[in-house]
């Protein structure tokens, strides 16, 4: 079993619909990450949350600690926003991560 | 701006042969990494460097060797050892507080002919 789960793995949607992409983890952590990876594979951080809910622009994720869940929600999605997007939880060491296998986002015009 | 800058995004090789991959980084972090992609799997550590002059081992490091002559630099070498080479690699970097923001190249996609 994975230490970081997402869910969906593949998603599908037209421009303009709420999207929202689940996150659960097995480990104890104090924050988790929010990775956008674009096309050509570059990886962008969204948002690091350790509790409660962070905004930026049109995404917005939230994060219930106790509950091992956090959420990211893109509202009215556009083709740019066409992307996967990773969730991340911090190992006990340093800074590695244990990484989702990330949900693949088509946004159709 | 700072940023990590990966070098080359396309690099084909052939069997059998060494490649380095480059990753250098202006953010004055101390901690950088190597990653391995593949097509339906999260990715993995392949090794980590939290100060100059050291690096460990992550969680697929045969076949692969790294050095950390300058706190800027962590170039990565894929050697023939390493079986299936062909993939899409990623160096980050973070500073080494606790929950600190990753911030990550834009990859080297390898290919083994």
């Amino acid at each position: 079993k994975n230490e970081v789960e997402q869910s969906p793995q593949n998603l599908t949607a037209q421009e303009g619909e709420f999207i929202t992409i689940n996150c659960s983890y097995s480990v104890g952590i104090s924050a988790l990450h929010w990775l956008q990876q674009h096309p050509g594979g570059g990886i962008v951080s969204l948002f690091m949350l350790s509790s409660g809910k962070k905004k930026h622009g049109r995404l917005i994720a939230t994060i219930n600690i106790q509950e091992k869940h956090s959420s990211l929600h893109i509202t009215a999605s556009h083709p740019r926003d066409s992307a996967v997007y990773i969730c991340a939880a911090p190992r006990n060491t340093g800074n590695q991560f244990y990484f989702g296998t990330g949900t693949s986002l088509t946004v159709i015009p | 701006d700072g940023g990590i800058t990966q070098s080359p995004k396309y690099l084909f090789r052939k069997e059998g042969q060494n490649v380095t991959l480059s990753c250098e980084q202006n953010l004055n972090h101390d901690a950088m990494y190597w990653y391995r992609q593949d097509p339906g799997q999260g990715l993995r550590l392949i090794y980590y460097s939290q100060i100059v002059n050291d690096f460990q081992k992550g969680d697929i490091a045969e076949g692969y060797s790294v050095s950390r002559e300058k706190k800027e630099s962590f170039p990565l070498t894929v050697t023939s050892a390493q079986k299936n080479p062909t993939a899409f690699y990623l160096c980050a970097s973070t500073g080494v507080e606790l929950n600190t923001e990753a911030f990550f190249g834009q990859g080297t996609r390898l290919t083994v002919v």
